[in-house]
């Protein structure tokens, strides 16, 4: 069966150090690959995906994602944290082949302390 | 631009009662269009998408129905609803270029089914 796993439930961080969450995948073929944000009570917002090229994917908010296709991950990062990155984040997954259908991740709760 | 408009915000109703959430997107013709449940803050679960007027799939069979009555109107609806239809349910919407397109999400509907 095709699968996203986040396998942080919640990371901490301190402001201004770097921040990891991690997100592997296992699709078959070449996927599409999403990264989504969300702050309390609201709707998830785009923050950057892969498609193809770079592994080095750039996004809002000062993020980027590394994709590493030998290791099916695509972890997002960010060099400096702010406390207002603290919410939830998603990492998705489309096959190529799929029906619209999104695979998610279970989210991760980043929560950065000042 | 494109906005999304999803409401109401918040709703309770009582068990056995009617439903209907409504989504509409504005900038934009011909979109892609999905309802999600989340539940408890985490995981998201696509419950319908549509890709044009009157075209409806469900990936989840259960208690709700969609309706896509015009080009950027999305509809959720239950004739009855369960206890178990509580959660927070969030539209979006795609561009219908391809599946590398992102997601752009409502603000969100929390229901408390009593």
């Amino acid at each position: 069966a095709q699968s996203v796993a986040q396998p942080e439930d919640q990371v901490n961080v301190a402001e201004g150090n770097p921040l990891t969450v991690k997100c592997t995948y296992s699709v078959s073929g070449n996927p599409y690959l999403f990264w989504y944000v969300q702050y309390p009570n609201r709707g998830l917002q785009f923050l950057l995906k892969y498609i193809t090229g770079d592994n080095l994917v750039k996004g809002s908010y000062g993020f980027e994602a590394e994709f590493n296709k030998s290791q099916t991950s695509f972890h997002l990062k960010k060099p400096s944290a702010l406390v207002s990155d603290s919410a939830l984040y998603f990492c998705a997954v489309r096959p190529m082949d799929s029906n619209y259908q999104l695979i998610w991740g279970a989210g991760t709760k980043l929560i950065i302390k000042p | 631009s494109q906005t999304i408009h999803q409401w109401p915000a918040t709703l309770v109703q009582p068990v056995g009662s009617p439903l209907s959430l409504e989504c509409t997107v504005e900038g934009t013709s011909n979109p892609n269009l999905y309802w999600y449940r989340q539940a408890a803050g985490r995981g998201l679960q696509l419950l319908f998408y549509s890709v044009g007027i009157g075209q409806i799939s469900s990936e989840v069979p259960q208690n709700l129905s969609a309706s896509r009555p015009q080009d950027r109107q999305f509809i959720l609806s239950s004739k009855k609803l369960l206890l178990s239809d509580s959660g927070f349910y969030l539209c979006a919407w795609s561009a219908s270029r391809g599946h590398e397109e992102k997601l752009f999400f409502g603000s969100g509907t929390q229901l408390s089914v009593l």
